[in-house]
């Protein structure tokens, strides 16, 4: 049981936006800032998005981050067949003293 | 260029102590802006936080792994290596090792350097 609840599946056709849901609670993304993974299989996670909507270099624009009261969402835009991977949205836990983590969402372009 | 490379046995038996290490390149695990964490994922699965180092501070580690838990660094050979004791068939995982960066980073929050894993299976 993961601490932040993420949608196990999301999908969309090339071209449209989709957003993938994150929430927490005060203790976490209430307090704290979000980041997002995106992974692809058999390799190791990269990070997408850092301090609720910042991206590092190299990650393109298409990709946006917003963070509410105890929830967070990833928007991806202009959604391409090369998107498709897990996204997991992490923050730290006040209470737990560490990062946790959602239980991962599975991007699929149709 | 920050570079990580894991290391292990592959294969463990039930009980045993687990010894992982990640090789750093491209900066000292004695840096004064880099932190490095060890995170893991079972097959299939999500992702979980062992624990992190700051050379210069200590370490933290996740409440559920603690009592099993030892992450050092060693400066002479630049890695950071894992602990675990007492394995069990649930810490048959993916491990991963990770840097992140306090310059833009929240202190152990999140990291953006990764090794590519190292798979470990417990046996019985």
């Amino acid at each position: 049981q993961s601490v932040l609840t993420q949608p196990p599946s999301a999908s969309g056709t090339p071209g449209q936006r989709v957003t993938i849901s994150c929430s927490g609670s005060s203790s976490n993304i209430g307090s704290n800032y979000v980041y997002w993974y995106q992974q692809f299989p058999g390799t190791a996670p990269k990070l997408l998005i850092y301090r609720n909507n910042e991206r590092p270099s190299g990650v393109p624009d298409r990709f946006s981050g917003s963070k509410s009261g105890t929830s967070a969402s990833l928007a991806i835009s202009g959604l391409r067949s090369d998107d498709e991977a897990d996204f997991y949205c992490t923050a730290w836990d006040e209470v737990r003293s560490g990062p946790v983590f959602g239980g991962g969402t599975k991007l699929t372009v149709l | 260029q920050l570079h990580l490379q894991e290391s292990g046995p592959g294969l463990v038996k039930a009980s045993e102590t687990l010894s992982l290490t990640c090789t750093v390149s491209g900066d000292s695990i004695s840096s004064s802006h880099y932190f490095w964490g060890w995170i893991r994922q079972p097959p299939g699965k999500g992702l979980e936080w062992i624990g992190s180092m700051f050379y210069r501070t200590g370490t933290y580690y996740n409440p559920s792994l603690k009592s099993r838990v030892v992450i050092s660094g060693d400066t002479s050979k630049n890695h950071c290596s894992l602990k675990m004791t007492s394995v069990t068939a649930a810490d048959t995982a993916m491990y991963f090792c990770a840097g992140g960066d306090s310059r833009f980073l929240e202190w152990f929050a999140a990291f953006d350097v990764w090794g590519q894993g190292t798979m470990l299976t417990v046996s019985s």
